[in-house]
């Protein structure tokens, strides 16, 4: 059972708009920032958004990040075939001391 | 631009010591501006797991459910860090990978990762 708890599928057609959450508790995602990760098929993970919604220069705008509470959601629209991949949020837990993901959601675009 | 690879035995047998080693390039392990340099893995099937962190001055953060197991280390010298986890078994197995955490998660870059199958 991960810490961080996200629907392991999405799916969605070229062009849509497609959300994928990832649920926490108090001591990650309630006080900490959260962070987002793309896997490619084949490649290393790589980050998306940090800081709860920022973007590293590179990433393009159709993604975007939020956060409430303990919860957080990353959007991605416009959504094109290569963005299949395998999406997984993260953070810090203060109880663990150390980072914790999510199980990770696997995008299929259809 | 900063790039990581992880190295190691991709086959370690029951109770040894599974030890890797994650080289930078593009940039100094203690440089200026100095970081965190993580180790984490994903068994197949199961969610990313953070194993631990060394700082370029030795301090190290271990995930508590694998502490007593794992060490790390890193040679400035050689612009590496790395990790051993002692008496491994098959739950073991998984693909490991090395990233600089900026701050509190953020991993940027990741390795490739290394897939090490413990198994007699």
């Amino acid at each position: 059972q991960s810490v961080l708890t996200q629907s392991p599928s999405a799916s969605g057609t070229p062009g849509q708009r497609v959300t994928i959450s990832c649920s926490g508790s108090s001591s990650n995602i309630g006080s900490n920032y959260v962070y987002w990760y793309q896997q490619l098929p084949g490649t290393a993970p790589k980050v998306l958004i940090y800081r709860n919604d920022q973007r590293p220069s590179g990433v393009p705008n159709r993604f975007s990040g939020s956060k409430s509470g303990t919860s957080a959601s990353l959007a991605i629209s416009g959504l094109r075939s290569e963005d299949e991949a395998e999406y997984y949020c993260a953070g810090w837990d203060d109880s663990l001391s150390g980072v914790v993901f999510g199980g990770g959601t696997k995008l299929t675009v259809l | 631009q900063v790039q990581l690879q992880e190295s190691g035995p991709g086959l370690v047998k029951p109770s040894q010591t599974l030890s890797l080693t994650c080289s930078v390039s593009g940039g100094s392990i203690s440089s200026s501006t100095s970081y965190y340099w993580t180790w984490m893995r994903r068994p197949a099937g199961k969610e990313v797991e953070w194993i631990g962190r060394i700082y370029t001055t030795g301090r190290t953060d271990y995930n508590p459910s694998l502490k007593s197991r794992v060490s790390m280390s890193v040679d400035t010298s050689k612009n590496q860090f790395s990790l051993r986890l002692t008496s491994v078994t098959a739950a073991d197995t998984a693909v490991y990978y090395c990233a600089r955490d900026l701050a509190w998660g953020y991993l940027d870059p990741w390795g490739q990762g290394i897939l090490v199958t413990v198994s007699s």
